[in-house]
């Protein structure tokens, strides 16, 4: 069974640009989560999709939104890039979300010129 | 939020060594997992232990919820254990993540 796939690895932009990262799930799972990993605040949860719809969500500011479609691949978007948005973000996937467990992907390293 | 603390923060080892990891939370959680961030920054899921006790191979794992703590045993080392160890637990669906036991073993 194939993992959890990101795209694209890497990622370069400058500020105020916008951005879309990409997780494909497992085959079977229905939860698409997604975190952002920097040096300063560790992992962060930004949140969760299930059957297309934003079931929880952590405390980022609206600049950072996502969505999941039919077959549950997820996209994430920032918009008005900031320096500190440079970090590794990372995609998970689990059968239905909180109470499974989660299976990461490789992640996406933005940097933000 | 929940405050996740993981202890210690650095860890070296010899390789053959044993070694104990601990993850403490601040309030009652629904589940808890323990992952592994091996060198090129993949997050790996050892264990999804809400309670009790698991065991996968060299690597066993408690979580004592009552008490709000759970421990990640790894025996007999080796190199390729090196990397971050990370405990996350999960409370009405938010996420929280500990800041990581960073291991290195010593060939």
């Amino acid at each position: 069974k194939a993992g959890v796939t990101q795209t694209p690895r890497y990622l370069i932009k400058t500020r105020g640009q916008q951005v879309t990262l990409s997780c494909s799930p497992i085959s079977g799972h229905r939860s698409v989560s997604w975190y952002q990993q920097t040096p300063g605040q560790g992992l962060q949860f930004l949140f969760e999709y299930f059957s297309e719809t934003q079931r929880n969500k952590g405390n980022f500011p609206g600049r950072f939104s996502g969505r999941q479609f039919s077959n549950s691949r997820s996209e994430m978007n920032v918009s008005t890039l900031e320096l500190g948005d440079s970090a590794l973000y990372l995609c998970a996937s689990s059968l239905w979300g909180p109470g499974s467990p989660l299976h990461f992907g490789n992640g996406t390293r933005l940097t933000v010129t | 939020g929940i405050q996740v603390e993981q202890s210690p923060p650095d860890l070296i080892l010899q390789e053959g060594a044993n070694s104990t990891l601990r993850c403490n939370f601040s309030d009652s959680v629904n589940n808890l997992q323990w992952f592994h961030q091996n060198p090129w920054g993949q997050l790996i899921n050892l264990f999804y232990i809400p309670s009790g006790t698991k065991q996968n191979g060299r690597l066993s794992a408690t979580t004592v919820a009552t008490e709000r703590y759970s421990l990640l045993y790894i025996s007999s080392s080796q190199t390729t254990d090196s990397g971050v160890y990370f405990c996350a637990v999960e409370r009405v669906g938010q996420f929280y993540f500990g800041t990581g036991t960073s291991l290195t073993v010593i060939p």
